[in-house]
């Protein structure tokens, strides 16, 4: 059974930092490339990041790039976001995402929560 | 990267078909994706690659993409289809619709 769980996530001040990990199981980690989406309260579906298998090409939403990271850790059948300067609008569950191909995610994990409040 | 334009609401009777619209710039050049989503839960696919059914979604569920619009289509709509849909396409980076509320009056 494919499963997808995040955790990392909590309250954080804005600017400061927070790292989201997502444990996979179930199915050959180092064989799909990967996502985070995120979903602010109330609001809709906001694609963040994805990494391909290896981990060597990236992309980033422009909301995040340059203080997000995404990487992967195929030995241990991780994902990864880590986040800095956070602000009040980076308020959302983390979702990370199995991406099947074509940009299909069809596996999601439950969510972490991420709250940038002072 | 582009944007994508979906209804904010569409009502359906019990039965009936609901399609849901999703516009963008030249979309139909591209591979539609369509999630749905209940309340306190994760996004669930339900169309890949314009109208292909994972395993698991039902027959009623189906999807079209050409010109500048994709459509999800509910034929039979069930109170169970509830939900919020969301489309999602690739164009350099993934980027999904504003999502649209489904109701089953």
């Amino acid at each position: 059974e494919v499963q997808l769980v995040e955790s990392g996530g909590g309250l954080v001040q804005p600017g400061g930092s927070l790292r989201l990990s997502c444990a996979a199981s179930g199915f050959t980690f180092n064989t799909y490339e990967m996502n985070w989406v995120r979903q602010a309260p109330g609001k809709g579906l906001e694609w963040v990041s994805c990494i391909s298998t290896s981990g060597s090409t990236i992309y980033y939403a422009d909301s995040v790039k340059g203080r997000f990271t995404i990487s992967r850790d195929n030995a241990n059948n991780s994902l990864y976001l880590q986040m800095s300067s956070l602000r009040a609008e980076d308020t959302a569950t983390y979702y990370c995402a199995r991406d099947e191909d074509l940009g299909a995610f069809d596996f999601w994990g439950q969510g972490t929560l991420v709250t940038v409040s002072s | 990267s582009s944007e994508l334009t979906q209804p904010p609401s569409v009502s359906v009777s019990p039965g009936q078909t609901a399609s849901i619209t999703c516009s963008g710039d030249k979309l139909g050049d591209k591979y539609v994706c369509w999630y749905q989503q209940k309340p306190g839960q994760s996004p669930v696919l339900v169309i890949y690659e314009d109208y292909k059914r994972p395993s698991g979604i039902p027959e009623r569920f189906s999807g079209s993409n050409s010109g500048n619009t994709a459509t999800l289509t509910i034929s039979g709509t069930q109170a169970m289809d509830e939900a919020d849909y969301y489309c999602q396409a690739w164009d350099n980076s993934s980027v999904f619709g504003g999502g649209t509320k489904l109701t089953v009056l």
